[in-house]
């Protein structure tokens, strides 16, 4: 089947914004992560949902930063007010369960200018 | 929380040669490491996986071993070729499933 997919591939928003990042996960997998990456560095982690739970949102920076998965299947990583320190690659990843393979978008890259 | 730390940064070789890649993980309780690729412009893929019940692990060129005591892994890689330069990260989760990767290391495998 497909594999996960994120849209939009691109974003360009203005400094104080909305935005919106979705996340499409692999068909049946319960498991769904939003990571934050920025160049030469590691993917960052922002929130685990395990169905449609936030398992552990510790790694949202503050409270401009919000994601929701209402039907245990799409996400949408929500940034209110955005800054140019946003400016990143978005990977979401989804996997059948904890501790199995996570399967990753292509991104979003966000460039707040 | 979880803290991994991933050494080198950057690591280059002659084509042929092996390249090792070590991890360190902070959360006793992690019990599966995961090793991703990713090349440029690319979305991580995973090359090899371990969990805490296995001291090592490996597939053809690559291996990944497991020392749950001094709290690290390792990624080994066997006569590297050049489309094996990427980047690699190393990840550990814990009970609850949270996936926490290293900072990366830059492989370039030179002809």
């Amino acid at each position: 089947g497909a594999g996960v997919s994120q849209t939009p591939s691109n974003k360009v928003t203005e400094k104080g914004k909305y935005v919106e990042l979705r996340c499409d996960p692999i068909s049946g997998h319960t498991a769904l992560y939003w990571y934050r990456q920025s160049l030469g560095q590691g993917p960052e982690f922002l929130i685990y949902f395990q169905g449609t739970g936030a398992a552990d949102d510790s790694g949202l920076p503050n409270d401009r930063f919000f994601a929701v998965r209402p039907e245990g299947s799409v996400s949408t990583l929500k940034i209110q007010r955005t800054e140019r320190g946003d400016s990143a690659v978005y990977l979401c990843a989804s996997s059948r369960g904890s501790n199995t393979e996570a399967f990753f978008g292509q991104g979003t890259r966000l460039t707040v200018v | 929380g979880e803290n991994v730390e991933q050494h080198p940064s950057t690591l280059s070789v002659q084509e042929g040669d092996s390249a090792v890649i070590k991890c360190t993980y902070s959360d006793s309780a992690s019990n599966y490491f995961p090793w991703y690729k990713q090349e440029l412009g690319k979305r991580p893929q995973l090359i090899i996986d371990i969990r805490s019940n296995v001291g090592e692990k490996k597939d053809q060129r690559i291996a990944v071993t497991l020392n749950k005591t001094a709290k690290h892994f390792s990624l080994h890689i066997t006569e590297t070729q050049p489309e094996d330069s990427a980047v690699y990260f190393c990840a550990a989760s814990d009970q609850g499933g949270k996936l926490i990767f290293g900072q990366g290391t830059e492989l370039s495998v030179k002809p």
